[in-house]
């Protein structure tokens, strides 16, 4: 099946500057790549997601960038603010197969933004 | 609108003892997700609902685990004679349709602690 590495497990940047998070990923047939931001006591919440026919996706201050031949893809948040602070997932869909779009999800990345 | 809702929020089980956790779908969704979250680390895929019929189970750990979703709307995760190792948040989340791209959107999610 399908197994999705992320890194860095934490990050902490100074309001202003940009975050990287990356993320592999093994299965070579998976084509739906989603973001997700958690905040503490809430479910993940979609920021940004990108179909393996792209290999770029920009919305205001984040973008997300696909490399299919190496099978790896990347957040990028620039501008960060205090209320970007939260743990980010990274996400692949496999294979569909009528089943239902299960998610493989990374282990996330605690991003702090200080003042 | 109405999100995805969970219930209990929180619950505290004694090793042995049966729990029963509810998700109220986004009305009208028809693909219905269980994922089990452990501490510190990213969602992973439990069972999945196209309406009534659960379709893909292959995430369940064990045989003590029972998902049910007998009128295509709300739907209930079972857990019998509850383990240390259940200890974990249980998160729901909803499609629109079980198509490739569609958002999953995610309720609060119960946090169940085994004692």
């Amino acid at each position: 099946g399908e197994n999705v590495e992320q890194h860095p497990s934490t990050l902490s940047v100074q309001e202003g500057d940009s975050a990287v998070i990356k993320c592999t990923y093994s299965d070579s047939a998976s084509n739906y790549f989603p973001w997700y931001k958690q905040e503490l006591g809430k479910g993940p919440q979609l920021i940004i997601d990108i179909r393996s026919n792209v290999g770029e996706k920009k919305d205001q201050r984040i973008a997300v960038t696909l490399n299919k031949t190496a099978k790896h893809f990347s957040l990028h948040i620039t501008e960060t603010q205090p209320e970007d602070s939260a743990v980010y997932f990274c996400a692949a869909v496999g294979e569909f197969t009528g089943g239902g779009n299960k998610l493989t999800f990374g282990t996330g990345t605690q991003l702090k933004v200080e003042l | 609108g109405a999100g995805v809702s969970q219930s209990p929020r929180y619950k505290v089980a004694k090793r042995g003892q049966d729990v029963a956790l509810r998700c109220d779908p986004i009305s009208g969704h028809v693909s219905l997700f269980w994922y089990q979250q452990a501490l510190g680390q990213g969602p992973e895929f439990l069972t999945y609902f196209q309406n009534e019929a659960q379709l893909d189970k292959s995430g369940l750990p064990s045989d003590r685990f029972f998902a049910e979703r007998p009128e295509g709307s709300v739907s209930t995760l079972k857990i019998q004679r509850t383990q240390q190792e259940d200890s974990a948040v249980y998160l729901c989340a909803s499609s629109p349709r079980p198509r490739e791209y569609d958002e999953q959107y995610f309720g609060p999610g119960t946090r169940l602690t085994v004692t």
